[in-house]
């Protein structure tokens, strides 16, 4: 199994800060890497697919690099919408996608 | 509009069954593939089990495989989730999820990537007794 790691866990900002979040596979996984936002209560909201694509009606503040093993979530520059969970997810293997643990953004 | 709506979830004792429904809704439910996801409480997001738009390719994590059943009935834009020997540690939050494709043509061959761009709003089962 393909394991995905986030790091930070947790990250506290300020709005306007830039906010980087990063996530590591196992093993590569070339550029199928999704990022997904989560708020308290509510359903995840995809933001960017296959690493770097921005989901339709994403604001461009968000922003995502990496290929391979190596995975980046830019936030341009914070808005108070913003602060939420924020997960990865490799679709790699379509036969048992895995995510991130997850990393908390809090407002500082 | 396109929608997912679930239900089906609830108060369960530990060795029983439950069934999940998912209503699709606002799009040509029989050309997606389908999925469901689940959150324990407090919890990051667990991939549960996936279905092909024809239903010929199904996968399952391991931690529910041989207890859940996961189908769909294209007609009535319904996907399922059949829940069986419940556990614990089955307690969540479940949701449907989209499986959208976007094909990549580079340098003559294509490459396919898969993401869940329309989930439901959840619903939770709880296992207890």
């Amino acid at each position: 199994d393909i394991q995905m790691t986030q790091s930070p866990s947790s990250l506290s900002a300020s709005v306007g800060d830039r906010v980087t979040i990063t996530c590591r596979a196992s093993q590569s996984i070339s550029s199928y890497l999704n990022w997904y936002q989560q708020k308290p209560g509510k359903a995840p909201k995809l933001l960017i697919y296959a690493a770097s694509s921005l989901q339709s009606g994403v604001p461009s503040r968000f922003s995502g690099s990496g290929s391979g093993t190596d995975f980046t979530l830019t936030i341009s520059s914070l808005q108070p919408e913003d602060f939420a969970t924020y997960y990865c997810q490799q679709s790699y293997s379509t036969a048992g996608y895995t995510f991130g643990q997850g990393t908390k953004l809090e407002i500082k | 509009e396109v929608q997912l709506v679930e239900s089906g979830g609830g108060l369960v004792k530990p060795g029983g069954s439950l069934r999940l429904s998912c209503a699709a809704s606002g799009f040509t439910f029989s050309s997606y593939s389908m999925n469901w996801v689940r959150q324990a409480p407090g919890k990051g997001l667990e991939w549960v089990s996936s279905i092909s738009s024809s239903s010929s390719y199904i996968y399952y994590a391991d931690s529910v495989k041989g207890r859940f059943t996961i189908s769909r009935d294209n007609a009535k834009n319904s996907l399922y989730l059949q829940m069986n020997s419940l556990r614990a540690e089955d307690t969540a939050v479940y949701y449907c999820a989209r499986d959208r494709v976007w094909q990549q043509l580079v340098l003559g061959q294509y490459y396919y990537y898969y993401y869940m761009d329309v989930w439901g709003k959840g619903t939770t089962v709880t296992v207890s007794s």
